[in-house]
C-alpha cells in the first residue's frame, strides 16, 4: 500500500539553528499539506499545496517558516531560526484532489522536532 | 474562532464492549467530516468519513453518526479491541474550502483487557 514518506523521523536542534523536513506524498496526489501537532492537540494546518502552488499558508509563520514544492511532487518545510516553541510533531499529508472529489488525506509518520 | 471539539479527553472501555466517541462542531457550513485514529508516535490514520447530506455511515466495526440539528458527530466502535487503543480525532471541512481540515482536540480511548 502506498504511503506518505517523511524524513527525518526525529530531529533535535538548538534554538536559532535552521532545520528542514522532507515529504514525499503518495504518487499521483496533487494536494500536499503540512501540519503541526503540539502534544495533546489535533493537527493544525501550516500550508497546503495544489501541485506546485500554495493555496493556503494563512497559518504559516512566514518570518521563520518556508515551504516549497518545486516540481509538484515532494516538498520541504524549513524553519530558520528555530525557537523553543517550535517543538512539535510536523506531519505531512496528501490527497488525490483537494478542491473537489475525495477529501481523504493520508498522513505520513511525522517528524518529531525538539528544540533545545 | 471556529473549532471542532470533543466532549471527553479520555474514554476507558472494557474489551468487547462498544465504544462511543463524541464530537461537537461549531461551523454549520461544514459539509464533510472525518474521523482519524492516531497511535503513539504515528501519523493520523483514516477511519471513516461522512458528508453532510448523510446521517449515518457504516464501515467495518465502525459507524459514524451525524446530527446536523445539534452539530454533533459520533464514532461508534463495535466490540472494542486492545488494538483500538489510540487517540481519536474528528475533523471538519467547510463547504467551498480548498480541502483544509480543522481538527478537534482528540479523545484518548483506553481498552481494558
Amino acid at each position: 500500500e502506498a504511503e506518505v514518506a517523511q524524513s527525518p523521523r526525529y530531529k533535535i536542534t538548538e534554538k536559532s539553528q535552521a532545520v528542514a523536513f522532507w515529504c514525499d506524498p503518495i504518487s499521483g496526489h496533487a494536494t500536499l499539506y503540512w501540519y503541526r501537532q503540539i502534544l495533546g492537540q489535533g493537527p493544525e494546518l501550516l500550508v497546503q499545496f495544489q501541485d506546485e502552488s500554495v493555496v493556503d499558508d494563512s497559518q504559516l509563520p512566514k518570518d521563520r517558516f518556508s515551504a516549497e514544492r518545486l516540481k509538484g511532487v515532494d516538498s520541504t518545510l524549513k524553519i530558520q531560526p528555530a525557537e523553543l516553541g517550535d517543538s512539535a510533531m510536523y506531519l505531512c499529508a496528501s490527497s488525490f484532489a483537494g478542491t473537489s472529489g475525495s477529501y481523504e488525506q493520508y498522513f505520513g509518520p511525522g517528524t518529531r522536532l525538539t528544540v533545545t | 474562532g471556529e473549532s471542532v471539539g470533543l466532549h471527553l479527553p479520555t474514554l476507558s472501555v472494557q474489551e468487547g464492549d462498544n465504544s462511543i466517541i463524541n464530537c461537537a462542531y461549531s461551523n454549520s457550513a461544514s459539509d464533510y467530516f472525518i474521523w482519524y485514529k492516531q497511535e503513539s508516535g504515528k501519523g493520523p490514520q483514516f477511519i471513516i468519513d461522512i458528508r453532510s447530506n448523510m446521517d449515518k455511515r457504516q464501515g467495518q466495526r465502525v459507524t459514524v453518526l451525524l446530527n446536523k440539528t445539534v452539530k454533533h458527530l459520533s464514532l461508534q466502535i463495535a466490540a472494542t479491541q486492545p488494538g483500538d487503543s489510540a487517540v481519536y480525532f474528528c475533523a471538519e471541512r467547510k463547504a467551498g474550502n480548498t480541502g483544509k481540515l480543522i481538527f478537534g482536540q482528540g479523545t484518548t480511548l483506553q481498552v481494558k483487557p
